[in-house]
């Protein structure tokens, strides 16, 4: 139980081109769901939580209108990274709380690369 | 200071060595704590929870002192498989019903045949 998919894993595309990610909670209803960004060797940072029905919560110094987040229904939520620069390209995963809301489990990521 | 930091390593040991990692968080209304595993390019995978009395679950084995905010992670007889880095993670209460979660940088493992 408790599987995440995301969707694509990985995504190549030029710079000023808009990319979207799907995230799916496959086995469960995720009222909740996360979007990190993972650059090389650093930590897992929280970009923002999306709840469903309404607008996402967005980290200090994450901008809304750059990563539009829409979680349209109880499995899943979709991110667009709007106006791709190189400086985007970074590892951007997903995450949906089951029955238990302080456990997260992952999708496995959608490596971005912005040339 | 960091708000979770690791040892980022790496630990290289041989096979079938014991290894301890351990964590220190600074947020003390931190109220859930867990070990994560992930594998180069991949997504976290939790490992287990982590409670202030002592957990275990096969060769690993977790605990928390919450007056020294502190976490650690022992894993005995270590497999090549265990290769990877182990991520510390804290969830705090964020407003809402929903928690956050911050995590370490990991400590990177690499055991040795």
């Amino acid at each position: 139980g408790a599987v995440v998919s995301q969707h694509p894993s990985r995504v190549i595309c030029k710079s000023g081109t808009s990319v979207k990610i799907e995230c799916r909670s496959l086995d469960f209803q995720a009222t909740t769901m996360f979007w990190y960004r993972q650059f090389p060797k650093q930590s897992l940072m929280l970009m923002a939580t999306s709840n469903e029905g309404s607008k996402a919560t967005y980290e200090q110094g994450v901008e809304k209108d750059k990563f539009l987040i829409n979680h349209a229904s109880l499995t899943l939520s979709t991110l667009t990274v709007t106006s791709a620069h190189p400086e985007d390209s970074s590892f951007y995963i997903c995450s949906a709380t089951p029955s238990r809301p302080d456990t997260q489990y992952f999708g496995p990521g959608t490596r971005l690369t912005v040339l | 200071r960091k708000e979770v930091e690791q040892d980022p390593g790496p630990f290289n040991v041989p096979e079938g060595a014991t290894v301890a990692f351990n964590c220190t968080y600074s947020n003390s209304a931190s109220q859930s704590f867990f070990w994560y595993r992930q594998d180069c390019r991949k997504e976290p995978k939790l490992l287990m929870s982590v409670y202030s009395s002592g957990n275990e679950d096969g060769r690993f084995t977790a605990q928390l002192n919450r007056a020294s905010q502190y976490i650690s992670l022992l894993i005995r007889d270590s497999k090549l498989s265990d290769s990877a880095t182990y991520l510390c993670v804290v969830s705090a209460y964020s407003g809402a019903g929903s928690y956050q979660l911050t995590f370490g940088k990991g400590t990177k493992l690499s055991v040795i045949p």
